[in-house]
Formats: C-alpha cells, structure tokens, sequence
C-alpha cells in the first residue's frame, strides 16, 4: 500500500524557521495537503495543492513540492505553532484513497 | 458557515457492530464527496473511507474493507459509517470531513469509539 513518510519530530526556537518534510513516490504526480492538529483538537487544513495558503492562515506557512518529497515550511515560527503535522495526498492509481504520513511533532520553544 | 457534528460513538466489545453518524450543515451537502479519519490514541490520523457525493461511489482503506459501509442521506444532510466485526485495534476517534477537490477542508470535533471486553 502507499506510504507518506515524515521525520517524528522537529525542534526550532521562536523566530527560526522550521521545515517539514513528506515524501512519496506519487508526489511529482499527486497534490500534498498539510493539517495542523493541536493537543485535543480536529486538524486545519493549513496548506492545500502544494503551495496554496487557505484564508485565516498565517502567511509564515507556506508549502512547496519538488519530486518526490513536499515541504512544509513555517518561517519565523511562534510559539503557537507548536503542534502535531501530516502530510496528505492520495494514492496513484486515481484520486480514490488517502493516506496520511506519520505526522510531525513540532515544539518551539 | 460549515458545521460537521458526529455522533454515535461509545464502548462496545470485540465482534459487534456500531453506526457512526455525521450530521452536516453551512453547505449543500449533496454536493461534496465525505470521508471519514480515526485517529487511535496516542497515534497519527489514518484515512478510513470516502463517499462520493451522489452515493454511488466508496472507497475504504485496507484495514477496514469487508467490516465498515459507508453511506449517506442526502435528503437528511448525513453521513454514515456502519462498522462489523469490530476489533480492539478499532479503537479511535473518528471524524467526518467534507471533501473540497482532493482534500477536506471542514472537519468535525470527532466522536470516540473504543473497542474493548
């Protein structure tokens, strides 16, 4: 079955910037999707299609996609931002079944 | 504005059944595909099955294909997930959310099923 695969953790300090990372052998083929999920809570969507920034969200994150890995970047992080991190995209065969990657815990302090 | 509220969550032992419900409004409903997300405790967030929004479509993940039927009333704005044959590692929160192209962009608060003797 299809496998997005993120590293389990990232650490920065306030103000640094943080980077995501998400790869999949679809990806060159197929968008990624970015959802933060604080402690308790449903996720957001923060990034959709790659790069694109829904309204609401702050213009520090911001998405991109180059072969097979998709990044998510957050610069100038906050300490709000401190949150758990998946990457979604869809499988190859045709936009029926999702996946997930393993998520990303980010802490800043 | 979009609002997803589930329902039907609880305790319930190995082997048995369970129906989720998930009841939508702020959007025409029977316009978008659904899925529905668990998340085990502790754990990462998995895809469990998608709708498409006239009903003829569905699509399940791999551990729950043959056990779990998702469906939906369009005349009553709701989405459904009928689990069988439920097994501990069932154990989750599960969410609806309202599909926008290739992605959810509306979740709801998740309801908590645990599976358990």
């Amino acid at each position: 079955s299809y496998e997005l695969t993120q590293s389990p953790s990232v650490s920065v300090s306030p103000g640094q910037t943080a980077r995501i990372t998400c790869s999949g052998d679809a990806l060159p083929k197929k968008f990624a999707h970015w959802y933060q999920q604080k402690s308790g809570q449903a996720p957001v969507l923060v990034i959709y299609e790659d790069i694109q920034r829904p309204s609401g969200i702050p213009e520090r994150f911001s998405g991109s996609s180059s072969g097979t890995m998709a990044t998510l970047t957050i610069s100038g992080a906050q300490v709000e931002d401190e949150a758990d991190y998946y990457c979604y995209s869809t499988d190859s065969s045709a936009n029926h079944r999702g996946v997930f990657g393993g998520g990303t815990k980010l802490t800043v302090l | 504005q979009v609002q997803l509220v589930e329902s039907g969550g609880g305790m319930v032992q190995p082997g048995r059944s369970l129906r989720l419900s998930c009841a939508a409004s702020g959007f025409t409903f029977s316009s978008y595909g659904m899925h529905w997300v668990r998340q085990a405790p502790g754990k990462g967030l998995e895809w469990v099955a998608v709708i498409s929004y006239d009903g003829r479509n569905k699509y399940y993940a791999d551990s729950v294909k043959g056990r779990c039927t998702i469906s939906r009333d369009n005349s009553n704005n709701t989405l459904y997930l009928q689990m069988s044959s439920l097994r501990v590692e069932d154990t989750a929160v599960y969410y609806c959310a309202k599909e926008q192209l290739v992605y959810f962009d509306s979740w709801g608060q998740g309801t908590l099923v645990t599976v358990s003797s």
